[in-house]
């Protein structure tokens, strides 16, 4: 089984500063992990993933979010944020098997607050 | 292209009322699955399919009923609303395998029991 924690239920930054957005996760198997945001009354998008290889994935709108494998972490970092950042994040895993499926385990939310 | 869609948005029930609530997607996919959504909690999955014919059990099961008759629909049912499912709950489908394929969400139904 796995679980997930994101450690801050909510970040409130100013528009421009950096961000980190905290997860660290618990599995007994190797995992995919995934980052998805969720805007005001939407359904969730995936914003970026780690599957294999280099530990830093990135975004097409400057997230990005790297994996530490000894720490079992994968934070969400933006070095300038905007305020159509302002959302709620979730950080998600899944087994890293393709016989596995496709269940996520989610963690409990971060909800972004972008001020002015 | 529509993509994943629930119906209703907005619903409020009395308590023991029964209700479906309705998913279909047109990519074709495999799995479908039913999370909730709580606050501080993230999501939950409740039920998933894998295929026409095919459901499981998720994480919080009780209260819900699903069946897949096919591809496209993947409606959950709660027989006797309860308070505690007050919730928003997602519909989302994907390819079965692979662990690049990525998960497409409905908008969501938020859901209020009396």
């Amino acid at each position: 089984a796995q679980s997930v924690t994101q450690l801050d239920s909510q970040v409130p930054v100013f528009e421009e500063a950096p961000v980190e957005l905290r997860c660290n996760y618990s599995s007994s198997v190797s995992v995919y992990l995934f980052w998805y945001v969720q805007y005001p009354n939407q359904g969730l998008q995936l914003l970026l993933k780690y599957l294999s290889g280099s530990t830093l994935v990135e975004s097409i709108n400057g997230f990005e979010a790297e994996f530490n494998k000894s720490q079992t972490s994968f934070h969400l970092r933006k070095p300038s944020v905007h305020i159509s950042d302002t959302a709620e994040y979730f950080c998600a895993v899944r087994p890293a098997s393709d016989n596995a499926g496709n269940m996520l385990t989610f963690g409990g939310g971060t909800r972004l607050m972008v001020k002015p | 292209n529509a993509g994943v869609t629930q119906t209703p948005k907005f619903q409020v029930l009395k308590t023991g009322q029964s209700m479906t609530l309705q998913c279909a997607q047109d990519m074709n996919h495999e799995y479908m699955s039913w999370y909730r959504q709580d606050p501080g909690m993230g999501l939950r999955l409740i039920h998933y399919s894998v295929g026409a014919g095919i459901t499981d059990q998720g994480e919080v099961p009780n209260g819900y009923n699903v069946s897949r008759s096919t591809t496209e629909d993947f409606p959950l049912r709660l027989l006797s609303a309860a308070p505690s499912q007050t919730s928003v709950y997602f519909c989302a489908s994907s390819y079965f395998r692979g662990g690049n394929q990525p998960q497409h969400f409905g908008d969501g139904t938020r859901l209020s029991i009396l």
